[in-house]
């Protein structure tokens, strides 16, 4: 039973579009993390952030941008998709460490853009 | 400055052999390293991890991994490989333990179970 949701799981899309991957958590954990997985590679560090209204740049430069209005919600917005951007998104979130609880992942959103 | 490597993309057994999935690490201060498990179509979930307490970590679905300092390695192992374990593997690491933003993730494991 997920505890993280990601909604579209899957969005094909035209180039210059912009959309608005959905995130949300019911387990009232501050950290939240997006990541971006391509086949055969590891997992990528888009965005993180530690709480309201506090949002961080991972270790991968991305063109998304995301918000922290609400605990449980921590939407991804690409304002202009490109076919650069075809790749699935995975939503994550954690307790105060992941020494101590594990990253929670949701199903993932892969996204096509034509 | 962090890092993983996992040996073999792919890795195929047969049904009832012995998996082993090999993890290494670079780290300068004593890690905390994962194992994740992402079956198809779903985000990943945690097998096992090391924090510093026993060396061999037991996690679900009966695997296990043991951590080497010498030996700079954190292998994952089932002794009896079951038609449900295929699914891509990942070995982490965090010199900190503390948020993700500091996890380092392997490119994964495909493992292959044979009938």
């Amino acid at each position: 039973e997920a505890d993280i949701y990601q909604t579209p799981r899957y969005l094909v899309i035209g180039t210059g579009k912009k959309i608005t991957l959905e995130c949300s958590q019911t387990m009232g954990h501050d950290k939240m993390y997006w990541y971006q997985q391509d086949p055969g590679m590891e997992l990528h560090l888009i965005h993180y952030s530690y709480g309201v209204n506090s949002t961080e740049k991972g270790d991968l430069s991305s063109e998304s941008t995301v918000s922290r209005i609400r605990t449980e919600h921590f939407p991804l917005t690409l304002e202009s998709a490109r076919p650069s951007h075809t790749s699935q998104y995975l939503c994550a979130s954690s307790g105060r460490t992941i020494g101590n609880s594990p990253l929670h992942f949701g199903n993932g959103t892969r996204l096509t853009v034509t | 400055a962090q890092s993983v490597t996992q040996l073999g993309s792919h890795v195929s057994v047969s049904e009832g052999a012995l998996v082993l999935l090999r993890c290494n690490y670079s780290s300068s201060v004593p890690p905390y390293l994962f194992w994740y498990v992402q079956y198809p179509n779903q985000g990943l979930q945690l097998l096992l991890k090391y924090t510093s307490a026993a060396t061999l970590v037991k996690g679900i679905n009966g695997f296990e991994a043991e951590f080497k300092k010498s030996e700079t390695s954190f292998h994952l192992t089932k002794p009896s490989a079951h038609m449900s374990d295929a699914a891509e593997y990942f070995c982490a690491v965090s010199a900190s333990g503390g948020g993700a933003d500091g996890l380092t993730f392997g490119k994964g494991t495909h493992l292959i179970i044979q009938p």
